[in-house]
């Protein structure tokens, strides 16, 4: 079936780091990807998406490129502040009749120390 | 503002008991959904409606039920046959592929 596997977290970086969150992905079909976070105790927001192979999702300085020969997703942020302490969820979509339906990764929990 | 809203954000109830929890959207959405999130788990799919007065149960269904008589409305009932019900519920509403979600219930049953 469709799976999302994501790096095990906790990762625990200093203020101002490089970020890597790493993403693969196995479906039947051509999905789109996603990646969303959660802030502690709130439901969870989506940061950026692809829907084809090359396609490159960014926002708030986040960035991700689909990557369909390595079936990868992998999220990335060059300089990582406090405020992006959170969990992160890869994710993955393929039409199932009219709607969608995501299966996702089990999150990675970042911690961003200043 | 648009949005989906879940109430309460915090619920405690006593093992036995059948609870529900609600879920609103004003989107205008067709689509919407239920998870559940427990710690190191991701999130699980329980049921999931497309359209008015139908719905599917998604990967653990078991112990839940859902109505769907309303398009802003997708209330999860929490029912005594649910083995493990302390968890994170979260519902989502979708418009093609984009999922946007609620703030969660958190639900404690002891």
């Amino acid at each position: 079936g469709d799976s999302v596997t994501q790096m095990e977290g906790p990762v625990t970086l200093s203020e101002e780091a490089f970020l890597t969150i790493n993403c693969t992905y196995t479906a039947t079909g051509y999905p789109s990807l996603f990646w969303y976070v959660q802030y502690p105790g709130e439901g969870l927001q989506l940061l950026l998406k692809a829907t084809k192979a090359d396609d490159k999702g960014s926002n708030k300085g986040f960035e991700a490129t689909y990557r369909k020969e390595t079936t990868s997703f992998h999220l990335e942020k060059g300089s990582v502040q406090v405020s992006d302490s959170a969990v992160y969820f890869c994710a993955l979509a393929l039409r199932g009749g009219s709607n969608y339906k995501l299966t996702f990764g089990k999150g990675t929990l970042l911690t961003v120390n200043p | 503002d648009g949005g989906i809203t879940q109430s309460p954000k915090y619920l405690f109830r006593k093992e036995g008991q059948n609870v529900t929890l609600s879920c609103e959207q004003n989107l205008n959405h067709d689509a919407m959904y239920w998870y559940r999130q427990d710690p190191g788990q991701g999130l699980r799919l329980i049921y999931y409606s497309q359209i008015v007065n139908d719905f599917q149960k998604g990967d653990i269904a078991e112990g839940y039920s859902v109505s769907r008589e309303k398009k802003e409305s997708f209330p999860l009932t929490v029912t005594s046959a649910q083995k493990n019900p302390t968890a994170f519920y979260l519902c989502a509403s979708s418009h093609q592929y984009e999922q946007y979600f609620g703030p969660g219930t958190r639900l404690t049953v002891t």
